[in-house]
């Protein structure tokens, strides 16, 4: 079964500062690693996908990495914003441990003004 | 833009009474998916279901669960009889094709006393 972690579980940073949320897996067949966002008590809002055949994606002030080989992933946000804090997820689609995606627990963002 | 939407919103149920969650995915969209997430735990998956057909069900789809596509628009998550550890929010999800974009409603959180 894949195992999806991510660290840290909290992040608290000041307005402006760039950052990185990571998350890694534990089988490197994936098809697919998902990025979402999510607000308290609402759904997921999708961020970025990237397919396994891509090293990375970019949308606005977010760029996704991926690591296949090494069961890794990296979210990075730029010149971070107040309207940014929001619990961020991943999740990775690997069709030899069923056809579904497997979150990852998390990374709650707080920035401070 | 085109969205997932979900109803009811909450729903506060009596153990052992029947529940049914209902979903409208996005209009384009093939493929459809009922995840739920328990507080402060993960996303799990619960069961895909493409061609009018489950495609793929996790452990936690027993047999109290099912899922219909009664017309060409509502997808619906029946309980058939609920319990306490039902208590959760659930999330219907829809992409355009197997390991696409996964696109998710605002949620139904369900209440089980």
């Amino acid at each position: 079964k894949q195992e999806v972690t991510q660290i840290p579980a909290a992040l608290s940073v000041p307005e402006g500062e760039n950052l990185v949320l990571n998350c890694s897996f534990t089988d490197s067949a994936i098809y697919n690693l998902q990025w979402f966002r999510q607000d308290p008590g609402k759904g997921l809002t999708s961020l970025l996908l990237i397919q396994s055949s891509q090293r990375e994606q970019t949308s606005g002030r977010l760029n996704a990495s991926l690591d296949k080989s090494s069961g890794r992933s990296t979210l990075y946000i730029a010149a971070s914003q107040p309207g940014d804090s929001a619990t961020y997820l991943c999740a990775v689609w690997s069709r030899d441990t069923g056809n579904q995606f497997y979150f990852g627990t998390g990374t709650s963002l707080t920035v401070i003004p | 833009e085109p969205e997932v939407t979900q109803t009811p919103s909450h729903q506060v149920t009596q153990m052992g009474q029947e529940v049914i969650l209902r979903c409208v995915p996005i209009s384009n969209h093939l493929y459809f998916y009922w995840y739920r997430q328990i507080l402060g735990q993960k996303v799990e998956f619960l069961v895909s279901f493409y061609n009018n057909e489950i495609s793929e069900k996790s452990e936690i789809f027993d047999d109290q669960f099912s899922v219909e596509r009664p017309d060409g628009s509502n997808f619906t998550l029946k309980i058939r009889s609920t319990k306490l550890e039902d208590s959760a929010m659930y999330f219907c999800a829809s992409s355009v094709r197997e390991s696409g974009e996964l696109f998710f409603g605002e949620g139904s959180r369900l209440t089980v006393l």
